[in-house]
């Protein structure tokens, strides 16, 4: 079945830029999603990406589709103490999503 | 417009205690979603409701029964609970169209014990 993958931890110091990466295997999605859960709350959607799309910027967040190798990242510029967080990425099937297993960003003074 | 809530937000039940956790939405949506998380392992789907009047099973949904009681109201229940049920549930809905994106409720913290 689809899947997505992340790896559960990212550590970065103040100020510096953040990259949070997934992989994913349903090639027919269309929509990728990074969604943000701060401790003790639900999830909000952060940003997406259409599949036709290579690159999205907003603000400080940069989304980047590498539909060959089905890679998303997302890039959060100059990070800080606010964007310590669970990130979780996503891709939709229908209307199910299938979910990462979250990142966790930590921020370091 | 309070979006999707959810009660309670915390419960203790002991091994083989019921109850039913809530769910609301007003935002019209379509589709509703109950997922369980637990640390290292994301969000796992129990049931979700595509449309009033349906449910489908989800990738965890033993040990639990939902109900789409009408647009509005998406319940989840555990019939005899489980140490293993322990976690933090999350109902979520999605309008059916545009970008798919999911809103999701606060949560309930379950312990079970």
């Amino acid at each position: 079945g689809e899947d997505v993958e992340q790896s559960l931890f990212l550590s970065v110091r103040e100020g510096d830029s953040s990259v949070i990466n997934c992989t994913y295997t349903d090639s027919s999605s269309t929509y990728l999603y990074w969604y943000k859960q701060e401790p003790g709350a639900g999830l909000q959607l952060l940003t997406y990406i259409f599949s036709n799309m290579d690159m999205k910027q907003d603000q400080r967040l940069t989304v980047l589709l590498n539909k060959k190798d089905k890679h998303l990242s997302l890039r959060i510029a100059d990070t800080q103490t606010g964007d310590s967080a669970i990130y979780f990425c996503a891709e939709n099937d229908n209307y199910q999503l299938i979910w990462g297993a979250g990142t966790k960003l930590i921020i370091k003074p | 417009n309070a979006g999707v809530t959810q009660t309670p937000k915390f419960q203790v039940l002991k091994t083989g205690q019921s109850m039913t956790l809530q769910c609301a939405q007003d935002m019209n949506h379509n589709s509703m979603y109950w997922y369980r998380q637990d640390p290292g392992m994301g969000l796992r789907l129990i049931y979700y409701s595509a449309s009033e009047g349906t449910t489908d099973k989800g990738e965890v949904p033993n040990g639990y029964n939902v109900s789409r009681l009408n647009k509005r109201e998406f319940s989840l229940r555990l019939e005899s609970a489980a140490p293993s049920q322990t976690s933090v549930y999350f109902c979520a809905s999605f309008p059916g169209t545009g970008r798919n994106e999911q809103f999701f409720g606060p949560g309930t913290r379950l312990t079970v014990l």
